[in-house]
């Protein structure tokens, strides 16, 4: 099934910081997170195993509660770059990536 | 630039044709990942190969199937084309299964008319 995110659309200003929010009704293996900027492939970001570990870019927090399913990621200071719609990706144990419908995020000077 | 090459770019054509997308992974990735974006829409997986087999599927329909070589690159085929199958079509690969980050393709865009 596929996660929901929230929400589905935010503006900022830069230097603010945001928190996107990915939930699954399934128990899941992993979370991954990636961006996608308008007419480019999507870009890993992170991901997140059951048991606590954590692979990604050093710029990038976010957690994963295994127990609720749930994982949010964490802006911070917020740069013009960081526009682009966030994609959260739920990996399950048949090994399937399933993507949520994304999170569009806008960076106002 | 992510190391996944997808061919063609573009690809226009017309209701009912048979059409071939192909993806050549990053060097020694094994898994090659498939997945369709329409417009405004989401990424939706379609089938995972892992080392030549089929690992996972998802809501693929019977008029696609895809395939991964010895060489580990991989086709998609796409036919009986409809209207509706317009869509950016993204290649994804990584170096395992579970638990790995995928690299994308730069995708291969089909208009269909």
């Amino acid at each position: 099934q596929q996660p929901v995110q929230s929400p589905q659309a935010v503006i900022l200003r830069e230097g603010e910081d945001a928190v996107i929010n990915c939930s699954s009704s399934k128990a899941l293996y992993s979370v991954h997170w990636y961006r996608q900027k308008h007419g480019e492939a999507p870009v890993f970001l992170m991901i997140l195993l059951k048991g606590g570990e954590q692979k990604g870019h050093e710029k990038i927090s976010a957690s994963f509660n295994e127990k609720k399913q749930q994982s949010s990621l964490y802006l911070t200071a917020s740069q013009l770059s960081y526009s682009g719609t966030y994609f959260c990706g739920t990996e399950d144990r048949d090994d399937k990536i399933i993507f949520g419908k994304g999170t569009r995020l806008h960076i106002l000077p | 630039d992510s190391g996944v090459t997808q061919t063609p770019k573009h690809l226009i054509t017309a209701t009912g044709q048979r059409v071939t997308l192909r993806c050549s992974p990053r060097s020694g990735d094994l898994s090659v990942y498939w997945y369709q974006q329409s417009l405004d829409q989401g990424l939706q997986f379609l089938i995972q190969y892992y080392n030549g087999e089929e690992r996972a599927k998802g809501n693929i329909l019977e008029r696609f199937s895809a395939q991964q070589f010895p060489d580990l690159h991989s086709e998609l085929n796409l036919s009986s084309l409809e209207l509706g199958d317009s869509a950016l079509y993204f290649c994804a690969s990584s170096a395992h299964t579970r638990g790995s980050e995928q690299f994308f393709g730069p995708g291969t865009r089909l208009t269909v008319l």
